[in-house]
């Protein structure tokens, strides 16, 4: 069964520092990957997605991923963090024709 | 474009009674998600709908079940409430015979059960 691990549960990072949330996924085929980002008392918003096209994503925000298959990673990254990018962060697998299945979840804090 | 909407936003039943939650799918989706998220934690998916029929289930009981309307909206029934199924239900609208492969997600209705 596809499971996601993301390491971390709360990553504290500085205003203007570099984030990374990890994302590994057990797949034996090429997956679909989805991050998704949760404010508090909201519901999930895409940030990306990776759909065997280009293996470095860009999404909204300055986000971006990089699918790796040898790693079964899709870590999520952004150059220079910003106050308002304080949320919980969600990487997702698609499997089958239906559903996700989305990690526990990383709390990001940023501190000025 | 109206994103996915879904109501009511916070609700609040008594152990042993029925919920239904509704949901509007975005405009020129066909695919209709429901997924539980219990505080602290991942969302968890309970079944998707695509042209009205049940499409996929997750590890949910029968007295979680749903409905899609011709306009592809959907509810979410819930029989026989008990205090676990307190959470923030989350419904998705999707359209992948139409090249979409992302998931759009409502805002949610916080259901607690007392």
């Amino acid at each position: 069964a596809q499971s996601v691990t993301q390491l971390g549960s709360h990553v504290s990072v500085s205003e203007g520092a570099l984030v990374l949330l990890r994302c590994n996924y057990s797949s034996s085929v090429p997956p679909y990957l989805f991050w998704y980002v949760q404010y508090p008392n909201q519901g999930l918003q895409l940030l990306l997605k990776y759909t065997s096209a280009a293996t470095l994503v860009k999404g909204i925000n300055d986000f971006e991923a990089e699918f790796k298959k040898s790693e079964t990673s899709f870590h999520l990254t952004k150059p220079s963090a910003h106050m308002s990018d304080a949320a919980e962060y969600f990487c997702a697998v698609k499997w089958g024709p239906a559903k996700l299945i989305f990690g526990a979840g990383t709390r990001l804090a940023v501190h000025p | 474009e109206t994103g996915v909407t879904q109501s009511p936003t916070h609700l609040i039943k008594t152990r042993g009674q029925q919920v239904t939650l509704r949901c509007s799918s975005q405009s020129g989706h066909n695919t209709v998600s429901w997924y539980q998220q219990a505080l602290g934690q991942g969302p968890q998916f309970i079944f998707q709908y695509y042209r009205e029929e049940e499409n996929g289930r997750g590890n949910f009981p029968p007295r979680f079940s749903g409905l899609q309307f011709p306009n592809y909206s959907s509810e979410l029934n819930v029989n026989a409430l008990e205090l676990d199924d307190s959470a923030l239900y989350l419904c998705a609208s999707s359209s992948e015979d139409r090249g979409y492969y992302g998931y759009t997600f409502g805002s949610g209705t916080r259901l607690t059960v007392v």
